[in-house]
């Protein structure tokens, strides 16, 4: 099983629609991530959460909204999804400022 | 606010030839990470650097980290069809929390 899960895999929303990805973890750590990945652009970092009472705005986070339930459980959503929000969304994780980071398997979700 | 630029962006290399990307950022690091990401796969850690002009080697990939901690290297020796993916750097600064990545470098490898 993996250490980093995400839910859905895929999705197809339409435009204006509220949308909720989902993001668990067995590693024990407490820093989780959410970053997007558009074709030639890398990774950019939406938002981040070094505890459950710690949220914190990344890069690109308009439009966006995250909630970090437990320790183990960080969501991402879309209040009301648009096309160009269409993209790889990928969930990480790390156990602390200057360790690797452990990535889920993504969702890819297309705004139409 | 800090950038991390990689170059190039895509090559194409026949199997047995080297490889190079250069990851340069705007700000001084405190520290580099390379990231791998095989096609339709998510990020996996390769290495971190940390100290001014550090090399570490694994195996046919050499990593370096510049006397500046402002530009890194990944250079991966007689390529193979397995090493196919984009490689990522990423960088942090000494007071920041954040991971900025690279754009990416997407090698593709001719059997």
């Amino acid at each position: 099983d993996a250490d980093v899960t995400q839910t859905p895999r895929n999705r197809i929303t339409k435009t204006g629609k509220r949308i909720m990805l989902e993001c668990s973890q067995t590693k024990g750590h407490d820093r989780m991530y959410w970053y997007r990945q558009d074709p030639g652009l890398g990774l950019q970092l939406i938002y981040y959460s070094f505890d459950v009472k710690d949220i914190n705005k990344g890069e690109i986070s308009d439009g966006y909204s995250v909630s970090r339930q437990a320790q183990a459980k960080f969501s991402l959503s879309l209040e009301s999804a648009i096309p160009n929000q269409t993209a790889l969304y990928f969930c990480a994780t790390s156990e602390g400022r200057n360790t690797e980071a452990f990535f889920g398997q993504g969702t890819r979700l297309t705004v139409v | 606010g800090q950038q991390v630029m990689q170059i190039p962006q895509y090559q194409h290399v026949q199997e047995g030839e080297d490889f190079t990307t250069y990851c340069n950022s705007s700000t001084t690091l405190s520290n580099i990470q390379w990231y791998k990401q095989r096609p339709g796969g998510h990020p996996v850690f390769l290495i971190q650097l940390v100290k001014s002009g550090e090399v570490k080697k694994q195996k046919r990939l050499t990593f370096q980290f510049g006397e500046a901690k402002k530009n890194s290297s990944l250079h991966i020796t007689a390529t193979q069809t397995t090493d196919v993916g984009t490689y990522f750097c990423a960088g942090r600064r000494d007071s920041s929390y954040k991971l900025i990545f690279g754009s990416g470098t997407r090698l593709l490898v001719r059997p």
